[in-house]
């Protein structure tokens, strides 16, 4: 089946600091992987996503590599902001035509 | 362009009771899906609906059910509310069926559902 795993949270970070939420996942077939952001009130925006091994997903200095042989899609950030506090969310889009997201992981970026 | 909008925002519902939850998709966009998003937890797949008719539906009970309208829009009713059906229940509209390389869901920014 398809399923979504990401580390706990939640993470506190100074600013500046490097960022990696893990992400792993479980599919069947060719998945799409996506990062998504869901700010505080809000719904989910997309940050970045890859639709096939070895892409690179990147927006906002935050990146993440689709890996076939591990199953994973990390997520990074060389140097995070304030305004990065948010809750994200790694999802893979597989069969079926639906979203599969991990459980999320709130990061809040202190100054 | 206005994006996914729904309505209501807020919502409290007493146990028992029915609900009814409006999105309006991005115009010109085609295809609706529903997502429950438990607090904490991320969201769930409730249905997709495509060219008004159901093209998916995820592991919910009957009390769910869903429709879409001429104009794409589309309502998620519930009924026999449970004090477990307290979530923030999110719309996601895309132009196509399924995602591929340039088709992006877009979602709205939810109603946030209390049953009490």
């Amino acid at each position: 089946g398809n399923s979504v795993t990401q580390m706990e949270g939640p993470v506190t970070l100074s600013e500046e600091a490097f960022l990696t939420i893990n992400c792993t996942y479980t599919a069947t077939g060719y998945p799409s992987l996506f990062w998504y952001v869901q700010y505080p009130g809000e719904g989910l925006q997309l940050l970045l996503k890859a639709t096939k091994a070895d892409d690179k997903g990147s927006n906002k200095g935050f990146e993440a590599t689709y890996r076939k042989e591990t199953t994973s899609f990390h997520l990074e950030k060389g140097s995070v902001q304030v305004s990065d506090s948010a809750v994200y969310f790694c999802a893979l889009y597989s069969t079926g035509n639906q979203f599969y997201f991990g459980t999320g992981t709130s990061l809040t970026v202190i100054p | 362009d206005a994006g996914v909008t729904q309505s209501p925002t807020h919502l409290i519902k007493t146990r028992g009771q029915q609900v009814t939850l409006r999105c309006s998709p991005i115009s010109g966009h085609k295809s609706v899906s529903w997502y429950q998003q438990v607090l904490g937890q991320g969201p769930q797949f409730i249905f997709q609906y495509y060219e008004k008719e159901e093209r998916g539906r995820g592991n919910f009970p009957d009390r769910f059910s869903a429709r879409q309208f001429p104009n794409y829009s589309s309502e998620l009713n519930v009924n026999a509310l449970l004090l477990g059906d307290s979530a923030l229940y999110l719309c996601a509209s895309s132009s196509n069926r399924g995602l591929g390389k340039n088709t992006e869901a877009f979602f709205g920014q939810g109603t946030r559902l209390t049953v009490v």
